[in-house]
């Protein structure tokens, strides 16, 4: 069965430094999508992305974020630089037909920032 | 603004038993639902989608009572392998999936 596939698992950064979180998303699906959670709280949507651009993202997806999807089948993540509050797991998700289609998680990059 | 209510549990219940989550919706023009389930410290998996004559998978089922603005799952013969979060979803449109925190089932040998 097809599946999102995200690298790395944990990504250890010192606040400041940059990170590029990477996802796989299922490969006959149209729309990408990032969210996070920090430890025990809830799933936080940060962005959605669709035909080369984003569709929408939340007041969490400030300046520091950016995505891209640099070829036919990645889709990244980027933190410009890191604050200890960004530390979190990142999920991607992915959908063939956007929200009313259900959307599949990958494994989430566990991001700690020191 | 909590898009959707969950008792956040704990749920403990014995292995065998049949147990039900509620999920109270607050857009009244909320279209699609679905129930996904969290291990901890793991990505979300999509349960099931909600329809609106109800559906079963297994031993789950899921309601949604459009009136009351409710959705149901009922896990029946609860399994160890049951023990989760489980969050319930309602998007109108291609919208976002909002989570809240959900509710904690422990099944219990």
């Amino acid at each position: 069965e097809p599946e999102v596939t995200q690298t790395p698992s944990h990504q250890v950064t010192q606040m400041g430094q940059e990170v590029i979180l990477r996802c796989v998303p299922i490969s006959n699906h149209l729309y990408f999508y990032w969210y996070r959670q920090i430890l025990g709280q809830k799933v936080e949507f940060l962005v959605s992305f669709y035909n080369n651009e984003i569709s929408e993202k939340s007041e969490i997806f400030d300046d520091q974020f950016s995505v891209e999807r640099p070829d036919g089948s990645n889709f990244t993540l980027k933190i410009r630089s890191t604050k200890l509050e960004d530390s979190a797991m990142y999920f991607c998700a992915s959908s063939r037909l956007g929200s009313e289609g259900g959307q599949f998680f990958g494994p989430g990059t566990r991001l700690t920032v020191l | 603004r909590k898009e959707v209510e969950q008792d956040p549990g704990p749920f403990n219940v014995p292995e065998g038993a049949t147990v039900a989550f509620n999920c109270t919706y607050s857009n009244s023009a909320s279209q699609s639902f679905f129930w996904y389930r969290q291990d901890c410290r793991k990505e979300p998996k999509l349960l099931m989608s909600v329809y609106s004559s109800g559906n079963e998978d297994g031993r789950f089922t899921a309601q949604l009572n459009r009136a009351s603005q409710y959705i149901s799952l009922l896990i029946r013969d609860s399994k160890l392998s049951d023990s989760a979060t489980y969050l319930c979803v309602a998007i109108s449109g291609n919208t976002p999936l909002v989570f809240g925190k959900g509710t904690r089932l422990s099944v219990i040998a």
